[in-house]
């Protein structure tokens, strides 16, 4: 069974700061994990995702993520947030050995930029 | 582009009512999911269908029933409304099988229920 655990239901920075959402994953084989994001009123886009070739994963509008084994960590992160950044973002895992186009979702994180 | 399409964005109904939320993938996805999404609450899976005519419950089953008759159609059914199901329903589909395989999402119905 695989799980997500979003720490922190809603994250603020002001515009140009460091963006940094945190994403801890369980699983009991080894995982496929992604990172979808939300503006409102529309459905959820992949931002990224981790396919096991690289640790460090860049995504869609200057996102990044590092699957960190030994942490079970899959932290998204951007340099510099956008006023346009603002948005609900959820982790995702799904499980390599069996049919892994069903995923768990997390809770999600709405993150706000402040101008 | 893959293509999720929803039958409405906003769908207003009373309690009772027998209520149809349609789902249309043009991708040729086995996969197809069912959620509702409420503040705080994330995503919850309600059924999944992995084939024509197959699907699994998923986290919260009670007061829904599902179809899928063709491939690319999969049919969200309340059989009698309530006002607990006033949510966000989202649509998804992707491939099966054992690769990197993301979902792609509808734009969602919010139903109300009064």
């Amino acid at each position: 069974a695989q799980s997500v655990t979003q720490l922190g239901s809603h994250v603020s920075v002001s515009e140009g700061a460091l963006v940094l959402l945190r994403c801890n994953y369980s699983s009991s084989v080894p995982p496929y994990l992604f990172w979808y994001v939300q503006y409102p009123n529309q459905g959820l886009q992949l931002l990224l995702k981790y396919t096991s070739a690289a640790t460090l994963v860049k995504g869609i509008n200057g996102f990044e993520a590092e699957f960190k084994k030994s942490e079970t960590s899959f932290h998204l992160t951007k340099p510099s947030a956008h006023m346009s950044d603002a948005a609900e973002y959820f982790c995702a895992v799904s499980a390599a050995n069996t049919n892994a186009g069903k995923s768990t979702f997390g809770d999600g994180t709405t993150l706000t930029v402040k101008p | 582009d893959v293509k999720v399409t929803q039958s409405s964005r906003y769908l207003v109904k009373r309690t009772g009512e027998k209520v149809f939320l349609e789902c249309v993938q043009d991708m040729d996805h086995e996969n197809m999911f069912w959620y509702r999404q409420d503040p705080g609450l994330g995503l919850r899976l309600i059924y999944f269908s992995y084939d024509v005519k197959m699907k699994e419950k998923g986290d919260i089953p009670e007061g829904y029933s599902v179809s899928r008759e063709k491939k690319e159609r999969f049919s969200l059914i309340l059989e009698s409304a309530s006002t607990n199901q006033t949510s966000m329903y989202l649509c998804a589909s992707s491939l099966v099988g054992t690769g990197t395989y993301e979902q792609y999402f509808g734009p969602g119905t919010r139903l109300t229920v009064t």
